[in-house]
């Protein structure tokens, strides 16, 4: 049973460059996330998606981009890396997000460094 | 707008000593609330919630929780801590972004829990 799978684990990427964060969830989970998590800062929703093809920004979209094409996958871009988007990144899912007590499965995160 | 505060950045509690972080959260609605945890280099894991059915909630590894609307907390506490149970831990609650009928979670940020023998 595999959960929420992300790729890649570690990333250093030069500023400017592009690159995609993989997300997959085997459990034929509508709502899937995307979380960055900075020290003090704790997590914060950059793009959520309620299902294929429908996505919708959270609270921190600037510099991403994101498809949801399955409802197994939801790839987030970083279209022009920033040192700012330095931080570790969660992909997280659940069912319906129209009930607000399902609970939301996490990756194990994904560590990006922009030098 | 919902949120969270976690009251304390750190915590430092003997091993076999009460466990307790605070958390507060602000909300018009009635919240859903959650405690994670995070062990080092590692995702989030579900330790609770409250989906307003009994206030007091009891979550894995010897946690719970109690929802006290009155005091708009949800404090997380374990009788006797152990060397395993340091981590970082969240708060979050869980409300409508966009009022579209689709929830996401906002977190608190963070409390380090740290052990002592």
């Amino acid at each position: 049973n595999a959960g929420v799978t992300q790729t890649p684990k570690f990333q250093v990427l030069k500023t400017g460059q592009s690159m995609t964060l993989q997300c997959a969830q085997d459990m034929n989970h509508e709502y899937m996330s995307w979380y960055r998590q900075d020290p003090g800062m704790g997590l914060r929703l950059i793009h959520y998606s309620v299902g294929a093809g429908i996505t919708d920004q959270g609270e921190v979209p600037n510099g991403y981009n994101v498809s949801r094409s399955t409802t197994e996958d939801f790839p987030l871009r970083l279209l022009s890396a920033a040192p700012s988007q330095t931080s570790v990144y969660f992909c997280a899912s659940s069912y319906s997000s129209g009930a607000p007590g399902n609970t939301i499965y996490f990756g194990e995160g994904s560590w990006l460094t922009v030098v | 707008a919902q949120s969270v505060t976690q009251l304390g950045s750190h915590v430092s509690v003997s091993e076999g000593a009460l466990v307790l972080l605070r958390c507060n959260y602000s909300s018009s609605v009635p919240p859903y609330l959650f405690w994670y945890v995070q062990y080092p280099n590692q995702g989030l894991q579900l330790l609770l919630k409250y989906t307003s059915a009994a206030t007091l909630v009891k979550g894995i590894n010897g946690f719970e929780a109690e929802f006290k609307k009155s005091e708009t907390s949800f404090h997380l506490t374990k009788p006797s801590a152990h060397m395993s149970d340091a981590a970082e831990y969240f708060c979050a609650v869980r409300h409508s972004y966009s009022g579209a009928g689709s929830y996401q979670l906002t977190f608190g940020k963070g409390t380090k829990l740290s052990v002592i023998p």
